[in-house]
């Protein structure tokens, strides 16, 4: 289940079962989105990006989702493993150059 | 490919000294580099960005003299805090990217996380 802690929303699963990470963004105007996974004491490392003009994408195992409608993105996870658990962020630009960071889910996978 | 290498991983040092913590591009030129700030279970704080050759630009709050910046090189970006304090123990990262446009990817270095006695 879903759980929002004091700081950091956290998402417990089962290995093998999918994992579905969800991210609102605040500006309509922001072309571009990236997702994140950042392991304990390690800096954040890239996943898949999508950018304005595609709803979908697809990377191996991992399914990036755009709807721009509801300002909304997920990171689907298929077949979730314990190598999965960490912290996933997403991020998106602006228009400023720079990437404005979401808060951030805990993924812990049990095995 | 897209490697970012952060130097040192972690440093302890008494208050009132400073501390430089490098940044490197290994596989790739690096035309822009950012510095951010993250504190326990909490988001990256973006602290400021910088083009190499040119001044960094910095973040509402953040001190440019406390948090100084130089991008020299298109493969290396450094980070000096100045006369530290207890306060500014915490865990920084940088990340690069090849161009100037915001619609690429940001690679990420291991970070460095100061302790400040």
């Amino acid at each position: 289940g879903e759980s929002v802690g004091l700081h950091l929303p956290t998402l417990s699963v089962q290995e093998g079962d999918n994992s579905i990470i969800n991210c609102a963004y605040s500006n309509s105007a922001s072309d571009y989105f990236i997702w994140y996974k950042q392991e304990s004491g390690k800096g954040p490392q890239f996943i898949i990006d999508i950018r304005s003009n595609m709803d979908k994408r697809q990377g191996q195992r991992v399914t990036v989702l755009l709807n721009k409608t509801v300002k909304h993105l997920s990171l689907q996870i298929a077949a979730t493993q314990p190598g999965d658990s960490a912290v996933y962020f997403c991020a998106e630009n602006s228009g400023y150059s720079t990437l404005t960071f979401g808060k951030g889910t805990m993924l812990l996978v049990s095995p | 490919g897209a490697v970012v290498s952060q130097h040192p991983s972690w440093v302890i040092c008494k208050s009132g000294t400073s501390v430089k913590i490098e940044c490197r591009s290994l596989d790739f030129q690096a035309t822009t580099m950012f510095w951010y700030r993250q504190f326990p279970k909490q988001s990256l704080m973006l602290m400021a960005t910088s083009n190499e050759g040119s001044k960094a630009t910095y973040e509402q709050g953040v001190e440019k003299d406390k948090f100084l910046i130089n991008h020299a090189s298109l493969t290396l970006s450094t980070l000096t805090v100045t006369s530290a304090h207890p306060e500014d123990s915490s865990f920084y990262i940088c990340s690069a990217r090849t161009g100037v446009r915001g619609n690429q990817p940001q690679h990420f270095g291991d970070g460095t996380r100061l302790s400040i006695l």
